[in-house]
């Protein structure tokens, strides 16, 4: 069992360009989650979903941020215009089906926009 | 604000000795608590779970919880250097089969020999 996956371990991106996240769960898990890291405001959620299908976004800044789960084996996340804020390391986690499950988290990406 | 607050922001032990952490949530429909670990440069790992007033043990790890106030606290006994790290609290409402986990800004814990 490899654990999540996630890809690229580092990114660069230039102010206003576009940054996708990949993300393989735990073969079996069902849920997926998505975390945002950071000194200051700690681990934030983002969004996550349930059998591929999304059931809280709540977390997400709506106009750049977008999470899918096209099938059972990854979930991508993509930042649009992406700026010096969004700078943090992102996490995904997934959980094998009920509530009561713990998270495993993958090694995340350390996003850096200059 | 933070709905999980967690207590103190750092705390240092010296080796052997106990150290304790504290945790509270400010949002009452959360019904289970846990505490993850994170070493530095790792991803978080789940350490304990509990929805049940009172203790759980395990090992050197002792978490109590008090569902009336919210508060759970987590004891860590004969504290090793290993454990310097940054702990963790979440909470999630389970009844309500509410996967999310809603993390405090945690309290780094340093261990000195």
């Amino acid at each position: 069992n490899a654990g999540v996956i996630q890809t690229p371990r580092h990114k660069v991106t230039g102010k206003g360009q576009e940054a996708t996240l990949w993300c393989e769960p735990i073969s079996g898990h069902s849920a997926v989650f998505w975390y945002r890291q950071t000194i200051v405001q700690g681990l934030e959620f983002l969004t996550y979903f349930r059998n591929q299908a999304p059931i809280d976004d709540s977390g997400m800044p709506k106009e750049r941020f977008s999470a899918q789960m096209p099938n059972q084996s990854h979930s991508t996340l993509k930042i649009q215009s992406t700026q010096p804020q969004d700078s943090a390391v992102y996490l995904c986690a997934s959980s094998f089906r009920q509530s009561n499950e713990r998270l495993f988290f993958g090694h995340g990406t350390k996003l850096s926009v200059l | 604000q933070q709905k999980v607050q967690q207590s103190p922001e750092s705390l240092i032990v010296p080796e052997g000795g106990m150290a304790s952490l504290n945790c509270t949530s400010s949002d009452r429909n959360v019904d289970y608590f846990w505490w993850y670990r994170q070493h530095s440069g790792k991803s978080p790992k789940m350490l304990m779970s509990i929805f049940s007033n009172g203790e759980k043990e395990e090992g050197r790890f002792t978490v109590h919880l008090n569902k009336a106030s919210l508060h759970t606290s987590l004891h860590i006994r004969d504290s090793q250097p290993s454990d310097s790290a940054l702990y963790l609290c979440a909470a999630n409402n389970i009844t309500g089969n509410t996967g999310k986990l809603i993390f405090g800004l945690g309290t780094t814990l340093q261990v000195q020999p």
